[in-house]
């Protein structure tokens, strides 16, 4: 079936710093992919919309200029984490949209100390 | 907004039914998803409606009314294991975006 590889699972990083998280569709071509976060004991968040060859779509009150979201192909999205604070400590997780359904990323951990 | 509405969390006995409602914004309405989600995991697919009524899967059932903008989930015959985060989630025509509601945290007690 259709995979989404999303690396790193699990990231720590120093207060200031950028962190990027790779979302990859291994099997597939993911035109769309979508980005969310959900912190402990709360449900998935949209945080943007990711087309491939265009600009991404951010939803009301996400920061375009701290979370970076580039989809350079059909396989590839990533979300760059800048100048990184402990409140983004949360987990992120990406989704691709297919014909089927959606696949998900297995989610990354960031914890920014 | 969209307004997916969900129970916080419900307590089940192992081996009975739980049902557990999900209601949503009717307007660009495209399909309705229930995923099951245990800490720190991706979601897993449980069902999809997007016509009305009932779409049985073993042990779990999804229902749908468009109309009323009205969605649960059953779970029969409860087993530890289903002790797990519950989401209903909505595809809106905006492009497609799936929308979670805030979850329901499920748990089977013996």
């Amino acid at each position: 079936g259709a995979v989404v590889s999303q690396h790193p699972s699990r990231v720590i990083c120093k207060s200031g710093t950028s962190v990027k998280i790779e979302c990859r569709s291994l099997d597939f071509q993911a035109t769309t992919m979508f980005w969310y976060r959900q912190f402990p004991k709360k449900s998935l968040m949209l945080m943007a919309t990711s087309n491939e060859g265009s600009k991404a779509t951010y939803e009301q009150g996400v920061e375009k200029d701290k979370f970076l979201i580039n989809h350079a192909s059909l396989t590839l999205s990533t979300l760059t984490v800048t100048s990184a604070h402990p409140e983004d400590s949360s987990f992120y997780i990406c989704s691709a949209r297919r014909q089927a359904g959606y696949t998900f990323g297995s989610g990354t951990r960031l914890t920014v100390v | 907004g969209q307004n997916i509405d969900q129970p916080t969390e419900m307590t089940a006995t192992e081996g009975a039914i739980v049902q557990i409602n999900c209601t949503y914004q009717t307007s660009g309405f495209n399909g309705l998803f229930w995923y099951q989600q245990h800490a720190g995991e991706a979601p897993t697919f449980l069902s999809y409606n997007v016509l009305d009524g009932l779409e049985e899967k073993g042990r779990f059932s999804s229902f749908l009314s468009r109309s009323k903008g009205y969605s649960y989930l059953l779970l029969k015959e409860l087993q530890m294991k289903d002790s797990a985060s519950y989401l209903c989630a909505v595809i809106y025509n905006q492009g497609g975006k799936l929308i979670f509601g805030q979850g329901t945290e499920l748990s089977v007690k013996p």
